[in-house]
């Protein structure tokens, strides 16, 4: 089936310490979103690709930074975790930016210790 | 700026009976309208999208509908489930290109 996958779907690591999530999708959509979302909260986008060009929102921290290599995959890098940084990541992909239904992953779970 | 609000923020029903959830939108000038439905510690499943120019879109016991002039959205649910249980989170995209504003969700519990 196609599917938006999100490796690994728990991370613990140390306040600090360089983290990647990973994402892929089997969709072959256009666009690939992340978004973060802290508990009882909306999820936030934090940036977007369409294709390979990168769209930051204007209030992600730098801390955040996101690679596309290729069509499938898209990776979230989080240069130096802090506890709040503690949160559910949720990758999404849709076919175009135009209005197209966003197709959401099951999400990695973040634990800053 | 959009902001969304969903309301209740929580609810429980019995078994077996018919519910609606809210979404209402500050800026009625919107491009289409997305809800999702996400269990405890999981991701999104999109529902249903329904387009500015629908009044409402149908999905087996889902039902949602769409008053953009009054900037409000329903989710209905009949003959809710224990497995309905989850929290409904509402999405709405102003114009092509631009990103979902997400209301903060209603969680529903549904008891047997």
């Amino acid at each position: 089936d196609a599917m938006v996958i999100q490796n690994p779907r728990y991370q613990v690591t140390q306040f600090g310490k360089p983290v990647t999530l990973s994402c892929s999708q089997t969709l072959n959509h256009n666009v690939m979103y992340w978004y973060q979302q802290k508990s009882s909260q909306a999820p936030k986008l934090l940036f977007h690709y369409y294709d390979k060009d990168f769209n930051n929102e204007a209030d992600t921290p730098d801390n955040f930074q996101s690679r596309r290599p290729n069509t499938s995959f898209c990776f979230l890098d989080i240069r130096s975790p802090g506890l709040g940084d503690a949160a559910m990541y949720l990758c999404a992909t849709s076919r175009s930016r135009g209005g197209d239904e966003q197709y959401f992953g099951p999400g990695t779970r973040l634990t800053v210790t | 700026k959009q902001e969304v609000t969903q309301i209740p923020a929580a609810l429980s029903v019995p078994e077996g009976e018919n519910l609606v959830l809210n979404c209402s939108f500050t800026d009625s000038a919107i491009y289409n309208l997305q809800w999702f439905r996400q269990d405890p510690g999981k991701g999104l499943t999109s529902l249903l999208l329904i387009q500015s120019s629908q009044r409402e879109q149908t999905s087996g016991r889902l039902n949602a509908s769409l008053d953009k002039s009054s900037g409000r959205s329903t989710l209905y649910i009949a003959a809710s489930q224990p497995g309905d249980s989850a929290t409904y989170l509402c999405a709405v995209r102003r114009a092509p290109g631009n990103m979902l504003t997400f209301g903060g969700g209603t969680r529903l519990m549904v008891k047997p």
